[in-house]
């Protein structure tokens, strides 16, 4: 149990363009999502923690209205980057927990990115 | 505040060696700590996991004890294998309800035969 996937898995885009990425716990019921980038080599960054029904909470420096991010469910999230340029190609990847477990965070397979 | 700290990478061993991999920590309260490991390309996967002190984690002849006193929840594996060859993340929950984990930089593991 506690499978937690994303789609695309992988998407080439062209600068300006937005990019939807959708994060489904498959199941069981998450309580709070959250969406991390990775740069290469790099560890992971959490750009934003979701609740289902309620607005996402962004770490400093991310901008939201760049990285858009819809809980809209307790079993989807997802984040869309809008207007992309090359400098947002990366890997992002979520998470989710349970409500009775929220210790202990069920990650996504993650998505790369590459803008043209 | 709450922080990770690993070594830093990337370790190179050859087949059959010992590893150990260093993590400390720093905490308010009493958190979990976990290993993560990431191949080429992939997510990150659970390796191991220890909730309170002097637990163990194992798993595929990983260890790890998460010692209060040191504060320090350092990964080990008495042979490594080539398959072995990965990232590995040491992280920490501080066991409030939406709270993400915290990650330590990440550790690259090259294992040659």
């Amino acid at each position: 149990g506690a499978v937690v996937s994303q789609h695309p898995s992988w998407v080439i885009c062209k600068s300006g363009t937005s990019v939807k990425i959708e994060c489904r716990s498959l199941d069981f019921q998450a309580t709070t999502m959250f969406w991390y980038r990775q740069f290469p080599k790099q560890s992971l960054m959490l750009m934003a923690t979701s609740n289902e029904g309620s607005k996402a909470t962004y770490e400093q420096g991310v901008e939201k209205d760049k990285f858009l991010i819809n809980h809209a469910s307790l079993t989807l999230s997802t984040l869309t980057v809008t207007s992309a340029h090359p400098e947002d190609s990366s890997f992002y990847i979520c998470s989710a927990t349970r409500s009775e477990k929220y210790n202990e965070q069920f990650f996504g397979p993650g998505t790369r990115l590459t803008v043209l | 505040g709450n922080s990770v700290t690993q070594m830093e990478g990337p370790v190179t061993l050859s087949e059959e060696a010992f590893l150990t991999i260093n993590c400390t920590y720093t905490a308010t309260g009493y958190p979990s700590l976990f290993w993560y490991v990431q191949y080429p390309g992939e997510g990150l996967q659970l390796l191991l996991k220890a909730t309170k002190a002097d637990d163990k984690g194992s798993n595929k002849g990983f260890e790890a004890t998460y010692r209060k006193e040191t504060t320090s929840f350092h990964l080990e594996k008495g042979s490594v294998q080539v398959s072995d060859s990965a990232v590995y993340f040491c992280a920490l929950s501080p066991n409030q309800a939406g709270t993400a984990l915290i990650f330590g930089k990440g550790t690259t593991l090259s294992v040659s035969s």
